[in-house]
């Protein structure tokens, strides 16, 4: 199983630019969110997602868009990067039932400059 | 905001000695879960402890959870050099009302060969 998979592993943007990072899963996990981690700090949610055609803000949702046409896919978009968007992103998925164990994917590297 | 925070940020130890972290969280929760990160890797959950468990074990993990105390702490004996990671803490709140985990900003924990 390829578990959770991001695109790209690493991109450059320059501020103002525009980008979806990608995330599928194929575990058939109906809750999936994405996060970023800064140095020094812990995750910190973006936006989630309970199924298809629902989403949520996190956070920190702030220029930032998702939506979740499929159960498998979940991609988050930068509307006009900036220079504090430079970050790792996560994104994660988990069972809707049990207890919320999460499935990370490998981190997608982001630097805006 | 975080929840989770670790103590301390970060440990140093020779292989074969024991590696003890520490989490402190905020609000009610559901369960705290340890999870660890290789440098320039996702995240892989390690161990989950409900609210109503005081200690649970897996392999060379122990974790312990004082709810009254709104703390847990990861204790990895006979460490390793593989050992040699990030480890965060995260709880499911009880109030957060959605299936996203709130990260601690974890402890970077090196094991010297």
């Amino acid at each position: 199983n390829a578990g959770v998979t991001q695109t790209p592993k690493f991109q450059v943007l320059k501020t103002g630019q525009s980008m979806t990072l990608q995330c599928a899963q194929d575990m058939n996990h109906e809750y999936m969110s994405w996060y970023r981690q800064d140095p020094g700090m812990g995750l910190r949610l973006i936006h989630y997602s309970v199924g298809a055609g629902i989403t949520d803000q996190g956070e920190v949702p702030n220029g930032y868009n998702v939506s979740r046409s499929t159960t498998e896919d979940f991609p988050l978009r930068l509307l006009s990067a900036a220079p504090s968007q430079t970050s790792v992103y996560f994104c994660a998925s988990s069972y809707s039932g049990g207890e919320n164990t999460i499935y990370f994917g490998e981190g997608s590297w982001l630097t805006v400059v | 905001s975080q929840q989770g925070e670790e103590d301390p940020q970060a440990l140093s130890i020779q292989e074969g000695e024991n590696a003890t972290m520490n989490c402190s969280y905020k609000t009610s929760i559901n369960n705290l879960q340890w999870y660890r990160q290789n440098s320039g890797r996702g995240l892989v959950h390690l161990i989950l402890i409900r609210s109503n468990e005081r200690e649970k074990h897996s392999g060379r993990l122990r974790v312990t959870l004082d709810t009254s105390k709104k703390s847990s702490s990861l204790l990895i004996t006979a460490s390793r050099a593989a050992d040699t990671a990030s480890y965060f803490c995260a709880t499911d709140g009880m109030d957060t009302g959605r299936r996203a985990l709130t990260f601690g900003s974890g402890t970077r924990l090196q094991v010297q060969p």
